[in-house]
C-alpha cells in the first residue's frame, strides 16, 4: 500500500494569515498520463469530508480560490491564502493512483 | 444534485454480518463514469478506504478486509451495498458511501455517514 504522511498534525492559525500543509507519499503519484493522483479533503466538525483539490492542483467545484494545491511525484502541498473561521477542521490528503486508496492521518486546523 | 444516503443496523454483536446500503438520488448509479465506494472512520480517527464497485459489478477491496467484504450493486433500486462478515469491536466506525469520479480519482459526493457500533 502507498503510505501517505502529512505534516503538521496540528496547525493553529490566526484568521487572515496563510497556512500550509504538507503531504508526502511513499511512492510517486505521477501517472504516465502526466497527472499526479493526489487529492485534498476537508472534514469540518460533525460533517462528511468534502473534496477541495484533485489531481494535485485542480480546485473542485465551489471551492474558494484561497485554496491551492501544488507538488508532483511524492511531495505535495495544500495552501490556504488567508485562513477564515470556516476553514477549521481536519485536512486529509489521499492518493488515487492505486488501490487500496490511502489517506494521510490528517491535519487539524484550528483558529488561534 | 446528487445525494447519497446510508442505511444500516446501528448496533451489532460480535461475529454478526454488517449490512449497509447506500441509496443514490439525483443521478444514475448505472453511469460508467464512477466507482461506488465505502469508507469508514472510527471515532476520533482517520479515514479508511474499504473498497469500491463499478456499475457493472466489478469490485476492488482493501486486501486486509478482502476475506470479509462483499459489495454489490442494484441498478433497479439505484443502490449499492456493503456486507462485512464476522465483525468485532474494531469494526465500530462511521461508514460513509461516496462516489469516486473514475479516471480522476476523487470523491465528489459523500453520504452523511452511518454509525455502526459492535458491542456484546
Amino acid at each position: 500500500d502507498i503510505v501517505m504522511t502529512q505534516s503538521p498534525l496540528s496547525l493553529p492559525v490566526i484568521p487572515g494569515e496563510p497556512a500550509s500543509i504538507s503531504c508526502r507519499s511513499s511512492q510517486s503519484l505521477l501517472h504516465s498520463d502526466g497527472y499526479n493522483y493526489l487529492g485534498w479533503y476537508l472534514q469540518k466538525p460533525g460533517q462528511s469530508p468534502q473534496v477541495l483539490i484533485y489531481l494535485a492542483s485542480i480546485r473542485a467545484s465551489g471551492v474558494p480560490d484561497r485554496f491551492s494545491g501544488s507538488g508532483s511525484g511524492t511531495d505535495f502541498t495544500l495552501k490556504i491564502n488567508r485562513v477564515e473561521a470556516e476553514d477549521v477542521g481536519v485536512y486529509y490528503c489521499m492518493q488515487a493512483l492505486q488501490t487500496p486508496r490511502t489517506f494521510g492521518r490528517g491535519t487539524r486546523l484550528e483558529i488561534k | 444534485q446528487v445525494q447519497l444516503q446510508e442505511s444500516g443496523p446501528g448496533l451489532m454483536k460480535p461475529s454478526q454480518t454488517l449490512s449497509l446500503t447506500c441509496t443514490v438520488s439525483g443521478g444514475s448509479i448505472s453511469s460508467g463514469s464512477y466507482f461506488w465506494t465505502w469508507i469508514r472512520q472510527p471515532a476520533g480517527k482517520g479515514l479508511e478506504w474499504i473498497g469500491h464497485i463499478s456499475p457493472s459489478g466489478s469490485t476492488n477491496y482493501k486486501p486486509s478486509l478482502k476475506s470479509r467484504v462483499n459489495m454489490s450493486v442494484d441498478t433497479s433500486k439505484n443502490q449499492f451495498s456493503l456486507k462485512l462478515s464476522s465483525v468485532t469491536a474494531a469494526d465500530t466506525a462511521v461508514y460513509y458511501c461516496a462516489r469516486e469520479v473514475a479516471g480522476w480519482g476523487h470523491f465528489d459526493y459523500w453520504g452523511q455517514g452511518s454509525l455502526v457500533t459492535v458491542t456484546s
